[in-house]
């Protein structure tokens, strides 16, 4: 059964303090591996799509990285800006996301 | 500013009566899906409609009924409503039939509490 596992559920942070956000995946024909970024009382909204294994996009503070079971999410010198909840998502062999369950990043000042 | 408009943004129901979630997009886009998101867990697909005319099952379409009106309008019904489906509604599309390089555009969602 195709699965996707997010860690840790919620990640708190000081301001300046890098980590990164885990996405396990068990996918089979995996077509992308799309992160999200939500934040409260919206929809998500698209951040990556990665293909490939060795793949690293970049924006702002973020890097999203993918190896053949799982991807992070790379936050560098966060900010209380970035707080939010983390969504990945790996496609299917029927080009339907399964979704992992989120981690909620919070950046204290 | 484009994207996916989903009305209403709050609902409370009772037990037993029905209602219908609209959702429209401006950007021309073929498949369009909606997906209920509960605490703890990843979004789940309801329904999904990959282009005007069709509409498939996704994992949770127990309870619910959908109607792709047009290219535009993809709406959710709930004939009988139970406190199970108390959960936030979201609407999302897709220019492509598959997944492309941007995965789905979503709505800010439909928060529905069953009492």
């Amino acid at each position: 059964e195709d699965q996707v596992t997010q860690s840790p559920e919620a990640l708190r942070l000081q301001e300046g303090e890098s980590s990164s956000l885990n996405c396990s995946y068990t996918v089979s024909g995996l077509r992308g591996l799309f992160w999200y970024r939500q934040d409260p009382g919206k929809g998500p909204e698209f951040l990556f799509t990665l293909y490939s294994a060795g793949e690293e996009k970049e924006k702002e503070r973020l890097k999203a990285t993918l190896t053949k079971k799982e991807s992070f999410l790379h936050i560098t010198a966060p900010k209380p800006e970035d707080s939010a909840t983390y969504l990945c998502a790996g496609g299917d062999s029927n080009y339907q996301l399964i979704w992992g369950a989120g981690t909620k990043l919070i950046i204290k000042p | 500013n484009a994207g996916v408009t989903q009305t209403p943004k709050f609902q409370v129901l009772k037990t037993g009566q029905s209602m219908t979630l609209q959702c429209a997009q401006d950007m021309n886009h073929n498949s369009m899906y909606w997906y209920r998101q509960d605490p703890g867990m990843g979004l789940r697909l309801i329904y999904y409609s990959a282009s005007e005319g069709t509409t498939d099952k996704g994992e949770v379409p127990n309870g619910y009924n959908v109607s792709r009106l047009n290219k535009r309008e993809f709406s959710l019904r709930l004939e009988s409503a139970a406190p199970s489906q108390t959960s936030v509604y979201f609407c999302a599309s897709s220019g492509v039939t598959g997944l492309g390089n941007y995965g789905y555009t979503f709505g800010s969602g439909t928060r529905l509490t069953v009492v």
